[in-house]
């Protein structure tokens, strides 16, 4: 099955600095890359997600970046602000077989003002 | 639409003791997941319901169960609850289709076990 691996686990930034969180997954099946960010004490919220058949896509101050021949993906986050502190997740799932979708660990993002 | 909502948001069980936790889709969303979060070990996926069958299943042992109803309300039990089974239990509901596999997630039901 798929696996996903996320680094860093934790990562601190100052305020409007860029932040790049980076995940691998093992399926070179799998077609569908969300990201997603829980605040503390809330719900994950899907932040951006990313289809195989484009290598970066951007929304506002946040980009997604795959690389599938390395089976990597990336998120950018420019313009850091306090309201970006969070957990972020990354997962991947091959959307075309209704496997699972697989997360990685996640990441503890701080943003010091 | 109204969101993803579950119930209970927090309870408290004691070791041995079983557990219901409901999950209610976002209005035409016919796949409803469940996962397990606690700290340092992410969101483990533990099964996914789709037309009131079971399409997924992750590596939870048996005490952990799942059902989904025709109106796509889902519930899990815990049987025989252990103090590891402590931990935040969110479901997530997705539309239908292959394709769009967007997950929406609920607020939780943080269950702690004594």
């Amino acid at each position: 099955g798929e696996n996903v691996e996320q680094h860093p686990s934790t990562l601190s930034v100052q305020e409007g600095d860029s932040a790049v969180i980076k995940c691998t997954y093992s399926d070179s099946a799998s077609n569908y890359f969300p990201w997603y960010k829980q605040e503390l004490g809330k719900r994950p919220q899907l932040i951006i997600d990313i289809r195989s058949n484009v290598g970066e896509k951007k929304d506002q101050r946040i980009a997604v970046t795959l690389n599938k021949t390395a089976k990597h993906f990336s998120l950018h986050i420019t313009e850091t602000q306090p309201e970006d502190s969070a957990v972020y997740f990354c997962a991947a799932m091959r959307s075309s077989r209704n496997t699972p979708l697989v997360f990685g660990k996640g990441t503890r993002l701080s943003v010091i003002a | 639409k109204a969101g993803v909502t579950q119930t209970p948001r927090y309870l408290i069980k004691t070791r041995g003791q079983q557990v219901t936790l409901s999950c209610s889709p976002i209005s035409g969303h016919r796949s409803v997941s469940w996962y397990q979060q606690t700290p340092g070990q992410g969101l483990q996926f533990l099964f996914e319901y789709f037309s009131e069958t079971q399409r997924n299943k992750g590596n939870f042992p048996g005490r952990f169960s799942g059902r989904q109803f025709s109106n796509s309300r889902s519930e899990m039990n815990v049987s025989t609850l252990e103090l590891g089974d402590s931990a935040l239990y969110l479901c997530a509901s997705s539309p239908d289709g292959q394709g769009a596999r967007e997950q929406y997630f609920g607020p939780g039901t943080r269950l702690t076990v004594t």
